[in-house]
C-alpha cells in the first residue's frame, strides 16, 4: 500500500531555530514526493518537490530511500513559516497521496 | 482571474437529502481530484478524473459520486448514504501529467449535516 506517515501533528518552534516536519512514505517502485503548505485563510499550494531539488523560502528537504523519508528541513525558522505542512507521493494510479499533516507554530 | 472555483463555500444539509458541490476551473487542466479534509486525517482522496467522460474511487468512495461531463467541471454529490458527510471538502486540478505535483486547490466548501 502507497502511504504516507507525518507523526507530529503539532510541531512548536521558536523564531530562528531550525526545524524539521518529518515525513515517512511506503511505495513499491521510485517515489515522487512533495511538501504542500496552506498558509492561514490561504489555499493549499505546493512547496516543493524533490524531483527539483530545490530550496523554497528557506526550506529543502531531502530524500533518504534507505529510510524511507522526505522531511523538511529549515535551519532558522521566521513566524511567516506558521502553517499547516503536508507531505504527499504520487501513487501508481497518477494520482496524489497526502499524510495528516503537521501544524507548525513558530514563536516570536 | 484564472483558477479554480468552488461553490458554495458553506452548505447545510438534513440527513437523507443528497447535495452537490460545485468546482469549476478555468486553467485548462485535464486531471481534477476530490479531497476529504478531517481534522487529524489530512487529506482523502474521494475521486479523480484525468480526462472528460472518465473518473476513478479513491479511497474512501463509498457514498459519494461525480460526473466529469465538461473539462472545466467535476461537481461531487454526497450522497445520504455517507454515514459521516459533515467534513471539508477540497477540489484541485493539474495538468495530465500529475507527476509535475502541482494542484491547484480551491478555497473548499464546508458541508455540515444536521
Amino acid at each position: 500500500a502507497q502511504r504516507v506517515t507525518q507523526p507530529e501533528k503539532l510541531l512548536s518552534v521558536f523564531k530562528g531555530a531550525p526545524v524539521e516536519l518529518k515525513c515517512n512514505y511506503s511505495y513499491s517502485g521510485s517515489p515522487e514526493l512533495f511538501w504542500y503548505v496552506q498558509y492561514s485563510r490561504q489555499r493549499l499550494q505546493l512547496l516543493l518537490r524533490h524531483i527539483s531539488r530545490e530550496s523554497i523560502k528557506g526550506f529543502t528537504a531531502d530524500l533518504n530511500k534507505g529510510e524511507t523519508s522526505f522531511h523538511l528541513k529549515k535551519p532558522f525558522a521566521q513566524e511567516e513559516d506558521s502553517a499547516m505542512y503536508y507531505c504527499a507521493l504520487i501513487s501508481n494510479n497518477n494520482d496524489m497521496r497526502f499524510g495528516a499533516g503537521t501544524r507548525l507554530t513558530v514563536k516570536p | 482571474d484564472g483558477g479554480i472555483t468552488q461553490s458554495p463555500k458553506y452548505l447545510f444539509r438534513k440527513e437523507g437529502q443528497n447535495v452537490t458541490l460545485s468546482c469549476e476551473q478555468n486553467l485548462n487542466h485535464d486531471a481534477m481530484y476530490w479531497y476529504r479534509q478531517d481534522p487529524g486525517q489530512g487529506l482523502r482522496l474521494i475521486y479523480y478524473s484525468q480526462i472528460v467522460n472518465d473518473f476513478q474511487k479513491g479511497d474512501i468512495a463509498e457514498g459519494y459520486s461525480v460526473s466529469r461531463e465538461k473539462k472545466e467541471s467535476f461537481p461531487l454529490t454526497v450522497t445520504s448514504a455517507q454515514k459521516n458527510p459533515t467534513a471539508f471538502y477540497l477540489c484541485a486540478s493539474s495538468v495530465i501529467r500529475v507527476n509535475t505535483g502541482e494542484l491547484f486547490f480551491g478555497e473548499g466548501s464546508r458541508l455540515t449535516v444536521l
